[in-house]
């Protein structure tokens, strides 16, 4: 069965530089969530999409924007990125309305230098 | 907004043993309360789920019982083995788009 594929598994970065993660969502999963979870740590909700539409918004730094496509995949783009944003990355999604499991990516790791 | 809390931060128990989990929330309109296990550097993925309009659910080894009153709910893992050493983490959810809030996680070390 599909599942959520993320892009790329990792990722090095210096500081201040920009970083761009890719989510593709299970086939008629309309609702995407984006996850943070740094080492030792449960996940911290970023940011999350319905339909295409920001549907709500979590601890996500002014510094990082999001946004899903027309083919309900989407994105998130890190700029000026700090030592701290170094963490796992999760993707995650799910139909609306819900069956209520949460299906998540491998996650994408990202290392600031 | 909603906050859920989760205890024991590690958990460690002999093989054969049971374990369990609890995790209390404070939003009395959320709805849907999964598991997650966590394997290191793995994704979570789900290992049992259950809705505010049932008490109790079971699976195998594993059951979850929901108090909406207290506003607990709790994990139950009977004759461990060594593959269910991972970490485990609580949620909560209203459904329909919403959000999940994930409890801080519980590292179960299952001995052999």
């Amino acid at each position: 069965a599909a599942g959520v594929i993320q892009s790329p598994r990792h990722l090095i970065k210096e500081k201040r530089e920009t970083a761009t993660l890719k989510c593709y969502p299970i086939p008629r999963h309309d609702t995407v969530y984006w996850y943070q979870q740094g080492p030792g740590q449960d996940p911290q909700f970023l940011i999350s999409f319905y339909e295409k539409m920001q549907s709500d918004k979590g601890s996500i730094p002014d510094r990082f924007s999001a946004q899903q496509f027309s083919d309900y995949h989407s994105e998130l783009n890190m700029s000026s990125l700090e030592l701290g944003d170094s963490a796992l990355y999760f993707c995650a999604s799910c139909r609306t309305p819900p069956t209520g499991e949460l299906f998540f990516g491998e996650g994408s790791r990202l290392t600031v230098l | 907004g909603e906050n859920v809390e989760q205890h024991p931060s590690t958990l460690s128990v002999q093989e054969g043993d049971s374990a369990v989990i609890k995790c209390t929330y404070s939003d009395s309109a959320s709805n849907y309360f999964p598991w997650y296990k966590q394997e290191l550097g793995k994704r979570p993925q789900l290992i049992i789920d259950i809705r505010s309009n049932v008490g109790e659910k079971k699976d195998q080894r594993i059951a979850v019982t929901l108090n909406k009153t207290a506003k607990h709910f709790s994990l139950h893992i009977t004759e461990t083995q060594p593959e269910d050493s991972a970490v485990y983490f609580c949620a909560a959810s209203k459904g329909n788009f919403n959000k999940f809030y994930f409890g801080s996680g519980t590292k179960l070390n299952v001995k052999p």
